[in-house]
């Protein structure tokens, strides 16, 4: 099995650059998902959500594209800065009030 | 978005020790808060869910009586840390979920509260 304390796996990418950051989900019954960013030291802070009846959706300089089929999500950034240097988690519920299942997140890291 | 306030922010504490942390939803009526436990460089981990009014669900693997949660009010959960000793150095985060309004579906968090037991 996968042991403790693995490291994050690790995206850089030069500023002005878009990003793409990837997750699989394992509940074909998630009816929602959401992604999440967190800086060092600080909550997880919402970016943008999806419905499982959507496969797009768009914000300001994000885009999640959802894929029910291979199960997966991303998270695009657009023309990325150096502020959104963070942690980015998927996670996903089904319908009602049940807690929210984190993925493993990955770490982003803007080069100047 | 809503507002999420937990404090304190940070608390360093000797072992044996017993450490209270509150969540406050600012802006909306939290029917269910949620409590996560973060280490270094992973995920966070749920240790339970707390309905206003009602006990608290906890997961599998979470000591109840080490963990105490209190969901007394729409807008306010504690999270008491009893005894506490080394292992229980963590980031605790909490969030807050509603059945409507502008959280519904979407649980925002709290800036979470480092624990750290001598």
């Amino acid at each position: 099995g996968e042991s403790v304390g693995l490291h994050l796996p690790t995206l850089s990418v030069q500023e002005g650059d878009n990003s793409i950051i990837n997750c699989a989900y394992s509940n074909s019954a998630s009816d929602y998902f959401i992604w999440y960013k967190q800086e060092s030291g600080k909550g997880p802070q919402f970016i943008i959500d999806i419905r499982s009846n959507m496969d797009k959706r768009q914000g300001q300089r994000v885009t999640v594209l959802l894929n029910k089929t291979v199960k997966h999500l991303s998270l695009q950034i657009a023309a990325t800065q150096p502020g959104d240097s963070a942690v980015y988690f998927c996670a996903e519920k089904d319908s009602g009030n049940t807690p929210l299942v984190f993925g493993k997140g990955t770490r982003l890291s803007v080069i100047a | 978005g809503a507002v999420v306030s937990q404090h304190p922010s940070r608390v360093i504490c000797k072992s044996g020790t017993s450490v209270k942390i509150e969540c406050r939803s600012l802006d909306f009526q939290a029917t269910t808060m949620f409590w996560y436990r973060q280490f270094p460089k992973q995920s966070l981990m749920l240790m339970a869910t707390s309905n206003e009014g009602s006990k608290a669900t906890y997961e599998q693997g979470v000591e109840k009586d080490k963990f105490l949660i209190n969901h007394a009010s729409l807008t306010l959960s504690t999270l008491t840390v009893t005894s506490a000793h080394p292992e229980d150095s963590s980031f605790y985060i909490c969030s807050a979920g509603s059945t409507g309004g502008r959280a519904k579906n979407i649980q925002y968090f709290g800036a979470g509260t480092r624990l750290s037991v001598l």
